[in-house]
């Protein structure tokens, strides 16, 4: 079984500014997939960015990257130059390669100030 | 292309009333998902399922839940005898990739349960 753990339930940023969300993970698999999901008020969970596990390298995606720790089993994302549009729930999850369902943490709420 | 679309995006119902929720995958996806979003909580897994294969199941509740899928398309989540712990938000996902871990999954609207 995996389980995924967002220890900030809210974080606050500055317009402009750059923050960083916390995740961490647990599962027996070698292979697997994480991916950070956005999920704003209209309730569509869209994909931000995805991390291979048997990558070294961090994903970036724009003004979005990882720091993907595989040894400590942490997961975070780096939101740079943060817009208003970046307001909303961000959750972690884990696929692994003995399923295909998704486990998502709790989630990350995301407030942009100006 | 159209996305995942789901049916109704509201429901409110009466305790014990059974419920239907619909599910629109994205055309030639071979990979549907329920997943269940509780207030305040990250989603979790309902059921799955993979072309013909059988349904992973390992995720309903109660056997007051249950889902089908119809032709390989259209999925329906049914509750039965609906009580207040089920209200929630019920997202469904479809997604491509049926021979590697990474499948990106695509997210409908949800649909928004309430039990009285």
């Amino acid at each position: 079984a995996q389980t995924v753990t967002q220890s900030q339930p809210e974080m606050s940023v500055q317009e402009a500014e750059t923050v960083t969300l916390s995740c961490t993970y647990d599962t027996s698999e070698s292979d697997y997939y994480l991916f950070w999901y956005k999920q704003p008020p209209s309730r569509q969970m869209i994909l931000v960015i995805r991390q291979e596990a048997y990558k070294q390298q961090n994903a970036t995606e724009n003004r979005f990257s990882v720091n993907f720790q595989k040894a400590a089993k942490s997961f975070s994302l780096k939101i740079s130059d943060s817009q208003l549009g970046d307001a909303a729930m961000y959750f972690c999850a884990i696929n692994t390669g003995t399923a295909s369902k998704l486990t998502f943490g709790t989630g990350t709420r995301l407030q942009v100030t100006l | 292309g159209a996305g995942v679309s789901q049916s109704p995006s509201n429901k409110v119902t009466e305790k014990g009333k059974d419920v239907e929720l619909r599910c629109d995958p994205i055309s030639g996806h071979t990979a549907l998902y329920w997943y269940r979003q509780s207030l305040g909580q990250g989603l979790e897994f309902l059921i799955y399922f993979q072309g013909n294969s059988a349904p992973d199941k390992s995720g309903l509740p109660s056997d007051r839940f249950s889902a089908e899928r119809t032709g390989g398309s259209v999925s329906t989540l049914t509750i039965q005898r609906t009580q207040q712990e089920d209200s929630a938000v019920y997202l469904c996902a479809s997604s491509s990739n049926r021979l590697s871990s990474y499948n990106e999954q695509f997210f409908g609207p949800g649909t928004r349960l309430t039990v009285l």
